[in-house]
Parts: structure tokens; C-alpha cells; sequence
């Protein structure tokens, strides 16, 4: 069964502070992604990333970074938290090269910045 | 930019009810698919169908598919209480290394026992 975790469920944070979300995934998937899930608004792309050391920008890219080091490690980084971040984040991965070619989502880490 | 969009935004039927969920998307896809999520969870992919398919189907899922309508429904037969969940198509415009989802921003189902 393929697995992707995340670091932690439930985050609080407090504005301004640096925000690490870590997620791995155990099948070897070449691709990984980060959304943000809001009420209303459905799931918006944060980052993604098609190998290690590869990233690109999504629908929203603005006040986040990542990190890909291994392949199956995708870090989202909140360089300076702000309460309009406060979210449900949710991670998955997928691999291009064989079918179904659906995403296997992680858990979700609902993060809350005061 | 939302690619997909569905319709209802929330359906509430009775167990054993047949749940149709509607979704249109703007432009050319590869394929779309349908996830589903339980509260506060990640979530899971439950079919897919392709651009050049019409109609697919699983277990009590059916799914169909029209290009040139932009359209797409999900049709769960037999509905139980389990299905109650949030329901999202999903649209993948290309294929190999670039392919990335879309989201739509999800129907709420819920089947009263």
C-alpha cells in the first residue's frame, strides 16, 4: 500500500515564526505536491515538484517555499507565518511513468497561526 | 485558476438512494478523475476516465465523461451512510512528467440512514 505521512496532524504556530511541514512518501513516486485545502475554496497548488531539487510554482505560491533533498521527502517552508495561513495542508505524491497516475494524499496537517 | 466545478455544492439523499455529482471544466484535458474525502481526512482517488472514454464504471461507481460539453458525472448507486464524505473531480491537462491535478472545490454528501 502506498503511504504518505506528514509530520504532524494539528500545528499551531505563531505569526512570524518559521513554519517547516514535512512530508514523505514510500513508493518511490518521482512526484510530490503541496496544497492548501480552505472552506469554500476547495484545494489550491502550492508547489510541486518532478524530481530532487526540482520545484515549481502553483495557483499560489506566494509566502511559501519548499525543499526537495531525496526523493521521497517534500518539505513546504512558511518563511514568516501569517494568520491568513492558517489552513488545512495537504501533501501527496504520483508517479508520470505508469498508470493510474492518480495522487496519494497524506493525512493533512490543519495548521493554525495566531 | 479552478479548473473544475461541481455541481450540487451539497446533496442530501436518504440510504439506498441513487447520488449524482455533476462537474464542467473550461479547457482541453488528458483525463479527469474523482477523489473523495471523509472529514478532516487526506484525500482518495476513487476512478478516473480518460479523455478518449465516454462511460467507466467500479464497483457502484459510474462515471461518464463528455468532451464536447466539458462535462463530467459521478453517479453512486445504492448509496449508503459510508458514502457521506466530500466528493471533488479533479482535471489533468497533460500527461508523463508534467501532469498535475486541478481541483474543483467539492460536493458534500450526505446519506441519512
Amino acid at each position: 500500500d502506498v503511504k504518505v505521512t506528514q509530520s504532524s496532524r494539528y500545528l499551531v504556530k505563531r505569526t512570524g515564526e518559521k513554519v517547516f511541514l514535512e512530508c514523505v512518501q514510500d513508493m518511490d513516486h518521482e512526484n510530490m505536491f503541496w496544497y492548501r485545502q480552505d472552506p469554500g475554496l476547495g484545494l489550491r497548488l502550492i508547489y510541486f515538484s518532478y524530481d530532487v531539487k526540482m520545484k515549481e510554482k502553483g495557483d499560489i505560491p506566494e509566502g511559501y517555499s519548499v525543499s526537495r533533498e531525496k526523493k521521497e521527502r517534500f518539505s513546504l517552508i512558511l518563511e514568516s507565518a501569517s494568520t491568513n495561513q492558517t489552513s488545512m495542508y495537504l501533501c501527496a505524491s504520483s508517479s508520470p511513468l505508469a498508470a493510474p497516475y492518480e495522487q496519494y494524499f497524506g493525512p493533512g496537517t490543519r495548521l493554525t497561526v495566531t | 485558476s479552478q479548473q473544475g466545478e461541481e455541481d450540487p455544492q451539497a446533496l442530501s439523499i436518504q440510504e439506498g438512494e441513487n447520488a449524482t455529482m455533476n462537474c464542467s471544466y473550461k479547457t482541453s484535458i488528458n483525463n479527469l478523475q474523482w477523489y473523495r474525502q471523509n472529514s478532516g481526512r487526506g484525500l482518495v482517488h476513487l476512478i478516473l476516465i480518460r479523455s478518449n472514454e465516454r462511460e467507466k464504471h467500479s464497483g457502484r461507481l459510474r462515471v461518464t465523461l463528455d468532451t464536447s460539453k466539458k462535462s463530467s458525472s459521478l453517479l453512486i448507486t445504492a448509496s449508503r451512510a459510508a458514502d457521506t464524505a466530500s466528493y471533488f473531480c479533479a482535471t489533468d491537462q497533460f500527461t508523463g512528467a508534467n501532469s498535475k491535478l486541478t481541483f474543483g472545490k467539492g460536493i458534500t454528501l450526505s446519506v441519512r440512514p
